[in-house]
């Protein structure tokens, strides 16, 4: 498998304010990671698809300039929430993609926006 | 689009029981992943599944994909305490995309 980090775990921020999440691969060079967002009782929704070297792919419904992505190398991509606001609030996950479609998770990072 | 139906929504069991979950679709995928989830954590890989009508076995979990590689079924056998979580299957686009398309979960309590 591959292990993956995010850091911050968690955070709190205020309205306005931008945060960045990052996700390293620490075993595994990802050239894909993918980046998901979790609301309480529910499954993951996938936000984007980041590609190492090249622009991140969003899903439809995703605002590319307020959640700005980052893959600058094969271990590290970065979520940045631009102006964020309560209704942000989430749990942020990413993932790294082995060879055979079986994507590995990071711990997630909780973001909270007062 | 493809769709991935996952039932039973919840689940509260006893311990010592039995439990299935399903995870349905109309759709073929050329691989399907069971994942489980604990509160705060991210989603941990259990198994992938590639062949139509394959089984595989992780201790007390039982997997299964359907011959036509459209469905799949989770059995836990003699439930624990320590099952308890949230139950996500995701299938890979047959058509070649990375994407992986996530079922709504299986909420599972097994109560001592």
């Amino acid at each position: 498998g591959a292990v993956v980090s995010q850091h911050p775990s968690w955070v709190i921020c205020k309205s306005g304010t931008s945060v960045k999440i990052e996700c390293r691969s620490l075993d595994f060079q990802a050239t894909t990671m993918f980046w998901y967002r979790q609301f309480p009782k529910q499954s993951l929704m996938l936000m984007a698809t980041s590609n190492e070297g090249s622009k991140a792919t969003y899903e439809q419904g995703v605002e590319k300039d307020k959640f700005l992505i980052n893959h600058a190398s094969l271990t590290l991509s970065t979520l940045t929430v631009t102006s964020a606001h309560p209704e942000d609030s989430s749990f942020y996950i990413c993932s790294v993609q082995l060879a055979t479609d079986t994507q590995y998770f990071g711990p997630g990072t909780r973001l909270t926006v007062l | 689009t493809q769709l991935l139906e996952q039932s039973p929504q919840f689940l509260s069991i006893q311990e010592g029981e039995n439990l299935t979950v399903y995870c349905n679709s109309s759709s073929v995928f050329s691989s399907l992943q069971w994942y489980r989830q604990e509160p705060g954590e991210g989603p941990v890989l259990l198994v992938t599944v590639v062949t139509g009508g394959e089984v595989k076995k992780l201790k007390r979990l039982t997997f299964q994909f359907g011959d036509a590689r459209k469905d799949s079924s989770l059995h836990i056998t003699a439930a624990q305490p320590g099952d308890t979580g949230l139950y996500l299957c995701a299938g890979a686009n047959q058509g070649g995309s990375e994407k992986l398309v996530f079922g709504k979960g299986t909420k599972l309590t097994v109560n001592p």
